[in-house]
């Protein structure tokens, strides 16, 4: 079976663009959690979306917004690119709606570059 | 920030070295993972733990509720068990914290 899997792999833009990133969870997941990664920090979290609905924001601005399709994929849309966005963007999926003792499935990650 | 403190930040042993990583965190917990991060991203669940310990292959977990600390030990350790190891803690408002993770490097 497929992991999660998240395009693209890479991206460079600059600033005040727009930016998707996109993920497809492991098949029969419906939960997918975005975190944002800054190089030599631990995750942060963005969203968790869960059937479709958002089950929980981090502290971050309404420039990042995101969204659930029914087939349980995800995009991640930032707009306004500042120099700071510039972090890997990490998605995960659980089965339910993410509870403590459920297992996160990382995917590989979108590395965004701001110039 | 700062609910969840991890040591060393560094961490470089030779090839079989006992390796111990420590997380303390500020906030009431109802259970606490383990990660292992690769280079390039790949993150990999090692553990979820609520009480006492659980060990799987060279790798031993530990947590003490009361104290709001983990330990995360590596026994004869290996040069592919280099990697960043982050303390994931889940709150008890149901929220996902990380430490900002110890990079180990094991040197043959």
């Amino acid at each position: 079976d497929a992991g999660v899997t998240q395009s693209p792999t890479h991206l460079i833009k600059t600033r005040g663009q727009q930016v998707t990133l996109r993920c497809s969870p492991i098949s029969g997941h419906k939960s997918v959690s975005w975190y944002q990664q800054v190089l030599g920090q631990g995750p942060q979290f963005i969203f968790q979306y869960y059937e479709k609905e958002e089950r929980g924001r981090g502290n971050f601005p309404d420039r990042f917004s995101a969204r659930q399709f029914p087939n349980y994929s995800s995009e991640l849309n930032v707009n306004a690119l500042l120099l700071g966005d510039s972090a890997l963007y990490l998605c995960a999926s659980t089965p339910w709606a993410g509870g403590p003792s459920d297992t996160q499935y990382f995917g590989p990650g979108t590395r965004l570059t701001v110039l | 920030k700062n609910e969840v403190e991890q040591s060393p930040q560094n961490l470089t042993a030779q090839e079989g070295e006992f390796i111990t990583i420590n997380c303390s965190y500020s906030v009431g917990i109802s259970a606490l993972h383990w990660l292992q991060q690769h280079p390039g991203g790949g993150i990999v669940s090692l553990f979820m733990l609520s009480s006492g310990k659980k060990k799987h292959g060279r790798l031993i977990a530990t947590i003490n509720i009361q104290e709001k600390h983990s330990s995360l030990h590596i026994t004869a350790s290996h040069p592919r068990d280099s990697a960043v190891y982050i303390c994931a803690p889940f709150t008890n408002a149901g929220k996902s914290t990380f430490g900002d993770g110890t990079t180990l490097t094991v040197k043959p």
